[in-house]
């Protein structure tokens, strides 16, 4: 069975740095193909991609806050760590952790071209407030 | 990045109605587009991969279509556990874009 779960601080400072944990079981993020993205969704709103970490250690990260995050992962640990710097009140959400499948990658005119099926299971999420 | 775009924002149905979600991406997309239903205080679940795949265990009222930069699902006789949100996702490429939502209310 494929569980994922996130954990971290329910409650961080503006300016904080935030670090949160996804933990995961019933796959191996050593295979090739598979990856783990970080979602979040503030209350009230759609749901927003953060980053992507794949079993080659590729990392790619949403553009708008590319400067603030950071992805790692523990292939023995079965973790998968974000961390997002400068926080600020507008980040308060709930965070989500899915598995995130490769489909292909492709040769394209300037480097390589990633395609993903979707995110096929998720965690339950956590929720973090930004407030002082 | 892919901008995604949906429509209707919400709309209010009945049990037994036939509900169509659009979709729509700012680039050709393939067929990389997915589709998630999110009920209030959980996470989505993934319903449609790969704008028709549709997840084991999704009842078959529910499918999808479409390639390129215009998508659809169609939920079929509507049940009460219908009711929720539901998003598409361009998985083509990174950055990962979702759409803004579509909210599905009971009438």
């Amino acid at each position: 069975q494929v569980t994922l779960r996130e954990s971290g601080p329910a409650l961080v400072k503006p300016t904080q740095t935030l670090t949160l944990t996804c933990t995961f079981s019933g796959f191996s993020l050593n295979t090739n193909g598979m990856c783990i993205s970080w979602i979040r969704q503030p209350p009230g709103k759609a749901l927003e991609w953060l980053a992507v970490i794949d079993w080659n250690d590729d990392k790619f990260y949403s553009t708008s806050l590319t400067t603030r995050l950071s992805i790692s992962k523990d292939s023995a640990t079965n973790q998968v760590v974000l961390t997002m710097t400068n926080m600020d009140p507008v980040d308060t959400a709930t965070y989500f952790c899915a598995r995130t499948p490769l489909h292909e990658i492709r040769v394209v005119e300037g480097g390589l071209h990633y395609s993903y099926f979707g995110m096929d299971v998720w965690g339950q999420g956590t929720t973090v407030t930004v407030s002082s | 990045d892919i901008q995604m775009t949906q429509s209707p924002s919400s709309l209010s149905t009945s049990v037994g109605d036939t509900v169509t979600i659009a979709c729509r991406s700012s680039q050709s997309i393939s067929t990389y587009l997915n589709w998630y239903q999110q009920r209030p205080g959980k996470a989505p679940k993934l319903l449609i991969s790969r704008a028709s795949n549709l997840r084991g265990g999704v009842p078959s009222r529910f499918s999808g279509s479409g390639s390129g930069t215009d998508f659809t699902l169609t939920i079929s006789s509507l049940q009460p556990e219908d009711f929720a949100t539901y998003y598409c996702q361009q998985s083509y490429s990174t950055p990962f874009t979702f759409g803004p939502g579509t909210k599905v209310d009971i009438k």
